[in-house]
């Protein structure tokens, strides 16, 4: 059974970097071609797509973030790390934690997803 | 603005069947799968169809995907009032180099 859960602050203060960690169980992040990601959703809003990395440390960040975006693994404490530099109020989001599989063509889709964690960018 | 475009809302009574769409365009749908999540109100998205039509096996019949060109549909048959959520289409965009989500459709029974 996979789960995912996330951890870090509930609240950060703009400017400041946000650290998000997604620990996970019931696979192994160095088997061949999964991959571990981070999905967010302004309140009321859709989900939008951040980041992820591969079983070989293969990265993949969206575009529009990725001046502030950096993701890490540590495959012995089955975790990934999630950097979000230069917090601002539009990042007010719940942050997901997202499982991708292996995939014979290396087609994208997330099975498994954390519950979220809600994370408000306020002064 | 969402790369890939689904309608604001869609609604039937219970028993019929919907349809969503997800309008893309040749960099995402057209050239790469498309995959569906179910958003349930306050809850976690869940993957309902992959691959444009594959279902996970704990997801009943009654949900189906198909993609013709640069667009996707999934349909639900069989409506019931806790199929009331948030629908998105999802896919990778090659031309963006990042996977993309579209504007998400609410389903609502009437």
């Amino acid at each position: 059974q996979i789960t995912l859960k996330e951890s870090g602050p509930t609240l950060v203060k703009p400017t400041q970097t946000l650290t998000l960690t997604c620990t996970f169980s019931g696979f192994s992040l160095s088997t061949y071609g999964v991959g571990v990601g981070w999905v967010r959703q302004p309140p009321g809003k859709a989900l939008e797509w951040l980041a992820l990395i591969y079983w070989d440390d293969d990265k993949r960040i969206s575009p529009s973030l990725k001046s502030r975006l950096t993701i890490t693994k540590d495959t012995s404490k089955d975790q990934v790390v999630l950097t979000m530099t230069n917090m601002d109020p539009v990042d007010t989001a719940t942050y997901f934690c997202v499982h991708k599989p292996w995939h014979q063509q290396g087609e994208y889709y997330f099975d498994f997803w954390g519950q979220g964690t809600l994370v408000t960018v306020s002064s | 603005q969402s790369v890939l475009t689904q309608p604001p809302s869609v609604s039937a009574a219970p028993g019929q069947k919907v349809t969503i769409s997800c309008s893309g365009s040749s960099s995402n749908i057209g050239i790469n799968y498309v995959s569906w999540y179910r958003q349930l109100p306050g809850t976690t998205p869940k993957l309902l169809i992959y691959d444009n039509n594959k279902r996970p096996s704990e997801i009943p019949d009654r949900f189906s995907g198909s993609k013709s060109g640069t667009s996707a549909t999934l349909g639900i048959t069989g409506l019931q009032t806790g199929d009331e959520a948030d629908y998105y289409c999802g896919t990778w965009d090659s031309s963006l180099t990042a996977y993309v989500f579209g504007s998400g459709t609410r389903v609502t029974v009437l």
